[in-house]
């Protein structure tokens, strides 16, 4: 069974550009999430889809964005790109959201560097 | 609010050698507790989980056991490899987000 598959692996940018992250959860998973593993800042969550809803977000600006598409799969938008958006994007995937003891499984991630 | 506590790394050990990482957790309600592994240049792999107290996660010779007493979720394995040389991270699943909040993680390096 192919696990949660993100692209593209690696993402180079330049300040005030935009960037698009994409993500496919594990077949019959419906729960997205994604985090962001910043240097220095561990990893910290961002945003929570499921059914195509957006659940929650994390303490990140609005300029952090996304969606859920019918089939599940993910993007992740970063508008207006900073030099300390440069990190590793991680997405994960859970069964629905029935109760927080679901395991998340996560991807290989996308590394984004802002020049 | 939520939060993971792991002990600060490096941790250098020899091979055979027996692995303690210690994990506490401040949290509201009742968290399920996971240890997640990150190889180099790779994701995160689920290592285990426990989702209730006193509950023993294990996998691959890691154990941990879900300890409300002293909230905590300390990591063991009898005797390591080189092969598990990586960054361990210690979550908690919040019960009302589920969204995972991790420990700052903690590398270890396995010498032969």
């Amino acid at each position: 069974e192919a696990g949660v598959t993100q692209s593209p692996t690696h993402l180079i940018k330049t300040r005030g550009q935009q960037a698009t992250l994409r993500c496919s959860p594990i077949s019959g998973h419906t729960s997205v999430y994604w985090y962001q593993q910043a240097l220095g800042l561990g990893l910290q969550f961002l945003l929570w889809y499921d059914e195509g809803e957006e659940r929650n977000r994390g303490n990140f600006p609005p300029r952090f964005s996304g969606r859920q598409f019918p089939n599940y799969s993910s993007e992740l938008n970063v508008n207006a790109l900073e030099l300390e958006d440069s990190a590793l994007y991680l997405c994960a995937s859970s069964l629905e959201a029935s109760g927080h003891q679901e395991t998340q499984y996560f991807g290989p991630g996308t590394r984004l560097l802002v020049l | 609010g939520d939060s993971v506590t792991q002990m600060e790394g490096p941790v250098t050990l020899s091979e055979e050698a027996f692995l303690t990482i210690n994990c506490t957790y401040t949290a509201t309600g009742y968290p399920s507790l996971f240890w997640y592994v990150q190889y180099p240049g790779e994701g995160l792999q689920l290592l285990l989980k426990a989702t209730k107290a006193d509950d023993k996660g294990s996998n691959k010779g890691f154990e941990a056991t879900y300890r409300k007493e002293t909230t905590s979720f300390h990591l063991e394995k009898g005797s390591v490899q080189v092969s598990d040389s990586a960054v361990y991270f210690c979550a908690l699943s919040d019960s009302s987000s589920y969204k995972l909040i991790f420990g700052s993680g903690t590398r270890l390096l396995v010498r032969p």
